[in-house]
């Protein structure tokens, strides 16, 4: 198993520009999650799934947008980026959200907006 | 309101034994992890604890008191590898989806 993969692994934008940060897991995983990681920052949720068609805002949704059309695949899109959106984007998934079913984590996507 | 609390830096020798810090506030509970993150990697999954009392795996260890609303994680016989941050995450189960919330991170420097 792959586990989690993202792609890209880093990126830099333009103020203004879109992007869509791909994730997809091999595990069949209901539930996955879209993080991110400021400097010397806990994780903040920005959108979560609870399965294929269903989509919820986490902490910080405001200039994203998810989709998860698929079990595998929970792309994370940004419209107009800002500065503020620079950040490391981890995507995660879990079997389930009882017990001692941890998240796992993809490497990354280490995003920049100049 | 939601609040994860951790020690920013903690420093130890080779060998030695640390013990990282973890009080938590949170509208509900439903099990709490620890992460250790490599710098520029991603989080691994460490321990869970959801019931009061020592969990112990290898070198690592934890320990959840829910009514202090307290966790600790022990590393023993520190290695140099050891040196990354480790991230305290409660559930939330009060949250659909019942997604983690983490603290900052405490970075671990292991010296010779």
């Amino acid at each position: 198993n792959a586990g989690v993969t993202q792609t890209p692994k880093f990126r830099i934008l333009k103020i203004g520009q879109s992007m869509t940060l791909q994730c997809t897991q091999d595990m069949n995983h209901n539930y996955m999650y879209w993080y991110r990681q400021d400097p010397g920052m806990g994780l903040k949720l920005i959108y979560y799934s609870v399965g294929a068609g269903i989509t919820d805002k986490g902490e910080v949704p405001n200039g994203y947008n998810v989709s998860r059309s698929t079990t595998e695949d929970f792309p994370l899109r940004l419209e107009l980026a800002a500065p503020s959106q620079t950040s490391v984007y981890f995507c995660a998934s879990s079997y389930s959200t009882l017990g001692t079913y941890e998240q796992y984590f993809g490497p990354g996507t280490r995003l920049t907006v100049t | 309101g939601q609040n994860i609390d951790q020690p920013t830096e903690m420093t130890a020798t080779e060998g030695a034994i640390v013990q990282i810090n973890c009080t938590y506030q949170t509208s509900g509970f439903n099990g709490l992890f620890w992460y250790q993150q490599h710098a520029g990697e991603a989080p691994t999954f460490l321990s869970y604890n959801v019931l009061d009392g020592l969990e112990e795996k290898g070198r690592f260890s934890s320990f959840l008191s829910r009514s202090k609303g307290y966790s600790y994680l022990l590393l023993k016989e520190l290695q140099m590898k050891d040196s990354a941050s480790y991230l305290c995450a409660v559930r939330d189960g009060n949250q659909a989806g019942t997604a983690l919330i983490f603290g900052k991170g405490t970075t671990l420097s292991v010296s010779s």
